[in-house]
C-alpha cells in the first residue's frame, strides 16, 4: 500500500541555517505530494504541494521537488527562522485529496 | 473567513463516561475527516465523510467510537464508554473537491 517515510527528528538548527527534511514515498500510480506544518497547539496547515513529476512546490521560502526517479519529496529552506519551529509532515494522495496519507512528522526547533 | 471549528478545545473526564467531540467544517466544503494524534502512533485517520455520507471508517478503533454527520455544517465523534488509552488530540479537517484539507485546532482529550 501507499506509505510515507520521513527522517526522524527532532532536528535542531541555529537561525539562518540551511534546512533539509528528507521524505520518501511508496505508491502505485502517480500520487500528489504535500508538506504540511503544525505549529504548537494548532492543527496542520498545508505548506506546499506538487502534483506531478519534476514539479516544485514552494511557499514561505520552503520548497520541495517531486522526484519520481527517487520517489522523494525533500523539504528545503535556505535560511530558517525561529518562527519556523514546528512539526513538518510529508504526505501523499493518490490523485484525490479525499484521503491523504501522512508521514510520522519531523519536529524542527530553531534557536536564536 | 472562519476556519474549521472544533469544540471543546480541552476535555478531561473519567473513564467510562461518554465523550462527544464536535466539528463545524468550512462552509462549502463537502468532505470531512476525523483524525487522532498521539505521540506513539502519530496522526491516524479515523473516518471520513463525503457529502455527509461516511466513505471510509476503517480507521475507527472499535465499536466504542462512532461518528455522525447529520448535515453539511456539523459532525460529531462520540466515544462511549471512554478509556484512558483514548487520550489524544482529535482533529477535524474539511476540504472541497480536489482542494487541500483544512484542519481545526483540535480537541485535547484526557481520560482519567
Amino acid at each position: 500500500g501507499n506509505s510515507v517515510t520521513q527522517m526522524e527528528g527532532p532536528v535542531t538548527l541555529s537561525e539562518e541555517a540551511f534546512l533539509t527534511i528528507n521524505c520518501t514515498y511508496t505508491a502505485t500510480g502517480y500520487p500528489s505530494l504535500f508538506w504540511y506544518v503544525q505549529y504548537p497547539g494548532e492543527g496542520l496547515q498545508l505548506l506546499l504541494k506538487a502534483t506531478k513529476a519534476d514539479d516544485k512546490g514552494s511557499n514561505k521560502g520552503f520548497e520541495a521537488t517531486y522526484r519520481k526517479e527517487t520517489t522523494s519529496f525533500h523539504l528545503e529552506k535556505g535560511s530558517v527562522q525561529v518562527s519556523d519551529s514546528a512539526v513538518y509532515f510529508c504526505a501523499l494522495s493518490d490523485n484525490s485529496y479525499d484521503k491523504v496519507i501522512f508521514g510520522p512528522g519531523t519536529s524542527l526547533s530553531v534557536i536564536p | 473567513d472562519a476556519g474549521v471549528i472544533q469544540s471543546p478545545r480541552h476535555e478531561v473526564t473519567e473513564m467510562g463516561q461518554e465523550v462527544t467531540l464536535r466539528c463545524k467544517p468550512i462552509s462549502g466544503h463537502n468532505s470531512l475527516f476525523w483524525y487522532r494524534q498521539t505521540m506513539m502512533r502519530g496522526l491516524e485517520l479515523l473516518i471520513y465523510f463525503n457529502n455527509n455520507v461516511p466513505i471510509d471508517d476503517s480507521g475507527m478503533p472499535e465499536d466504542r467510537f462512532s461518528a455522525k454527520m447529520p448535515n453539511a455544517s456539523f459532525s460529531t465523534l462520540k466515544i462511549q464508554p471512554s478509556e484512558p488509552r483514548d487520550s489524544a488530540v482529535y482533529f477535524c479537517a474539511s476540504s472541497r473537491g480536489s482542494g487541500p484539507q483544512h484542519f481545526g485546532d483540535g480537541t485535547r482529550l484526557s481520560i482519567l
